[in-house]
């Protein structure tokens, strides 16, 4: 069954933890992607990857760290330093960058809530 | 700055009647535009995608256009059902390497029976 997963689907942390979302795809897709999502907005880019051991900073990168050690793992760690951490978060894979087959796979989200 | 906008927040409209959703752009020349559907709580899915070279894609009840010229894509659902009820957004896409797509805030579709 292909497809793409996160962990947990809800999330609750205390202000000034770090939380680490995670993110698996067995769709052997070389580009991945972190999304964050608050109501009335749309998707806002916080990273994304390339390849293994490759990733760039999206439109919101700052409190947010990335690492991309296997093809079908891209964890995305909440830092305390993220000033309003509270949102939907969404991870999403495509066959690369190549701008002509870059149609994204979302996974189902994970919701975090800062307490 | 590139910016993406859908006509509105909320489309509300009767069961079996055509939707028609509104994206437009500036600041931008995209190489290609996709429509994506999200239902409450859950990640986006694929529905189509357009090309710049391209005036017109249909798939079962979905159409979209592009017009370059005016930087907008129209996406209609035709003898729409209360199913059809979701989020829809678009996104651009470029052909400049490394480049990301970009969302746009979505427009919220009801369809009443």
């Amino acid at each position: 069954d292909g497809g793409i997963t996160q962990s947990p689907k809800y999330l609750f942390r205390k202000e000034g933890q770090n939380v680490t979302l995670s993110c698996e795809q067995n769709l052997n897709h070389d580009a991945m992607y972190w999304y964050r999502q608050d109501p009335g907005q749309g998707l806002r880019l916080i990273y994304y990857s390339q390849i293994v051991n490759d990733f760039q900073k999206g439109d919101i990168a700052e409190g947010y760290s990335v690492s991309r050690e296997k093809k079908e793992s891209f964890p995305l760690t909440v830092t305390s330093a993220q000033k309003n951490p509270t949102a939907f978060y969404l991870c999403a894979s495509s066959i690369s960058l190549d701008r002509s087959t870059d149609t994204q796979y979302f996974g189902p989200g994970t919701r975090l809530t800062v307490l | 700055s590139q910016k993406i906008e859908q006509n509105s927040e909320a489309l509300n409209i009767q069961e079996g009647k055509t939707a028609t959703l509104t994206c437009n752009y500036t600041n931008y020349s995209p190489a290609y535009l996709q429509w994506y559907r999200q239902d409450p709580g859950r990640g986006p899915v694929f529905l189509l995608l357009i090309r710049e070279n391209e005036k017109e894609k249909r798939k079962e009840r979905l159409k979209v256009t592009f017009d370059t010229t005016l930087k907008q894509s129209l996406f209609h659902i035709t003898a729409s059902q209360p199913a059809d009820s979701a989020t829809y957004l678009c996104a651009l896409g470029s052909n400049q390497a490394g480049t990301a797509l970009i969302f746009g805030k979505g427009t919220t579709l009801s369809v009443s029976s």
